[in-house]
């Protein structure tokens, strides 16, 4: 099984801050790679996918990069509305797996 | 607005057997490959099981292969989820989620005696 390790897995930031969560695949998975979000209660919603492509309706200070084994995601300047829990996930090979998760709480 | 709803959880016994609905509305369901996910209490998200758009592939975990089984009628938009010797560890909130991105709300399996 692809193994993905995301880190770190919480964070606390400040409004306005520039925020960079990463994910290792244990081995090469092309850009076969998404990032989610997800609030207390609610359904995971789909960021990026491809890698670095934004998710129809999300705002523009969510971005992605990487490919192959490494891949981040930046939130240029943290908003209120983007506390949350965030998960990357492969789907280069069964079983799909996802990372841990990276809790990004308010300071 | 694209909209996935999910139903049929609920409390099964140990060795009993649910099956989850998940319905689409307002997309070409038949275009997608489709999911199941699952996120037991206070943890992370971990994939079940994916068909793929005519329904002739079907994956599954290793922890549910042979107890699970993942199925689709494209002509209803529905997904399904047949769900036999449930086990405690079982226990999650069960998404479905579309190769375009869209998730439904979930629904609560809980496996109890």
């Amino acid at each position: 099984d692809i193994q993905m390790t995301q880190s770190p897995s919480s964070l606390s930031a400040s409004v306005g801050d520039r925020v960079t969560i990463t994910c290792r695949a244990s081995q090469d998975i092309r850009n076969d790679f998404g990032w989610y979000q997800q609030k207390p209660g609610k359904a995971p919603k789909r960021l990026i996918y491809a890698a670095s492509t934004l998710q129809s309706g999300v705002p523009s200070r969510f971005s992605g990069s990487g490919s192959g084994t490494e891949f981040t995601l930046t939130i240029s300047s943290l908003q209120p509305e983007d506390f949350a829990t965030y998960y990357c996930l492969q789907h280069n090979d069964y079983p799909y797996t996802f990372g841990q998760g990276t809790k990004v709480e308010i300071k | 607005e694209v909209e996935m709803v999910e139903s049929g959880g609920g409390l099964a016994q140990p060795g009993g057997s649910l099956r989850l609905s998940c319905t689409a509305s307002d997309f070409t369901f038949s275009s997608y490959s489709m999911n199941w996910v699952r996120q037991a209490p206070g943890k992370g998200l971990e994939w079940v099981a994916n068909i793929n758009q005519d329904g002739t592939e079907k994956y599954y975990v290793d922890s549910v292969r042979g107890r699970f089984t993942i199925s689709r009628d494209n002509a209803q938009n529905s997904l399904y989820l047949q769900m036999n010797y449930l086990r405690a560890e079982d226990t999650a909130v069960y998404f479905c989620a579309s190769g375009s991105g869209t998730w439904g709300q979930g629904t609560l399996v809980t496996v109890s005696s």
